[in-house]
């Protein structure tokens, strides 16, 4: 178990529909991160989060958005769904923002769009 | 831009041989290296971390060397065992507080009895 939390565990929803899924980090961890896998194409970096700011931003479509809040846990929104969509997406967590820091995953949330 | 390779192919070995996993990175000069395993459906998991300026490290059956001239790193698993089957992830990472996390596609590696 590494701490970190993700739910839902599965979502499925249909295209052009909005949905959250939300990530708690580890105890004491104030960097968030969200990565997207699809079969294809690896885990893709979407966006990371430090202390409640914005610090770097990968290949996330408008159509999504993110943040972190006061307690650090923090929402991924996505919008307008599309079937290439449909993918597991992870949160990671670490101490800070030193890149010897490891990652901590969070179990990820499995999200079909039909 | 920035490229990380790891064979796509999968890898398949007999039990109690030494599996070796390889990194290969393009246009960047990382800092540090970190390996990650990832069983299917779930999140990867942190295994070592190689800064640039060790050649080796090593942890328990795990070894992980880093050639920073040949841009590349190994990551070698001795006396494989079954439960050693999953995919091997590798990501070089910058120095500094702000980067980009970028990890490899990984490689599958299959323990056979």
């Amino acid at each position: 178990d590494s701490g970190v939390t993700q739910t839902p565990k599965h979502l499925i929803t249909a295209t052009g529909q909005r949905v959250t899924l939300r990530c708690s980090p580890r105890s004491g961890d104030l960097s968030v991160y969200w990565y997207q896998q699809s079969l294809d194409q690896g885990l893709q970096f979407l966006i990371q989060y430090y202390n409640g700011e914005e610090r770097a931003k990968g290949n996330i479509l408008e159509r999504f958005s993110a943040q972190q809040f006061p307690d650090l846990h923090s929402e991924l929104n996505l919008s307008s769904l599309e079937l290439g969509d449909s993918a597991l997406y992870f949160c990671a967590s670490s101490p800070g923002l030193a890149a010897s820091y490891e990652q901590y995953f969070g179990p990820g949330t499995r999200l079909t769009v039909t | 831009s920035q490229k990380i390779e790891q064979n796509s192919e999968a890898l398949n070995i007999q039990e109690g041989k030494t599996a070796t996993l390889t990194c290969n990175y393009t246009n960047y000069s990382p800092a540090y290296l970190q390996w990650y395993r990832q069983d299917p459906g779930r999140g990867p998991v942190f295994l070592l971390l190689i800064r640039e300026n060790e050649k080796e490290k090593r942890k328990e059956r795990l070894k992980v060397t880093f050639d920073t001239t040949l841009k590349q790193s190994l990551f070698h698993i001795t006396a494989s065992q079954p439960a050693d089957s999953a995919t091997y992830l590798c990501a070089p990472k910058g120095s500094g507080g702000s980067y980009i996390p970028t990890f490899g596609r990984g490689t599958s590696l299959i323990v056979h009895p």
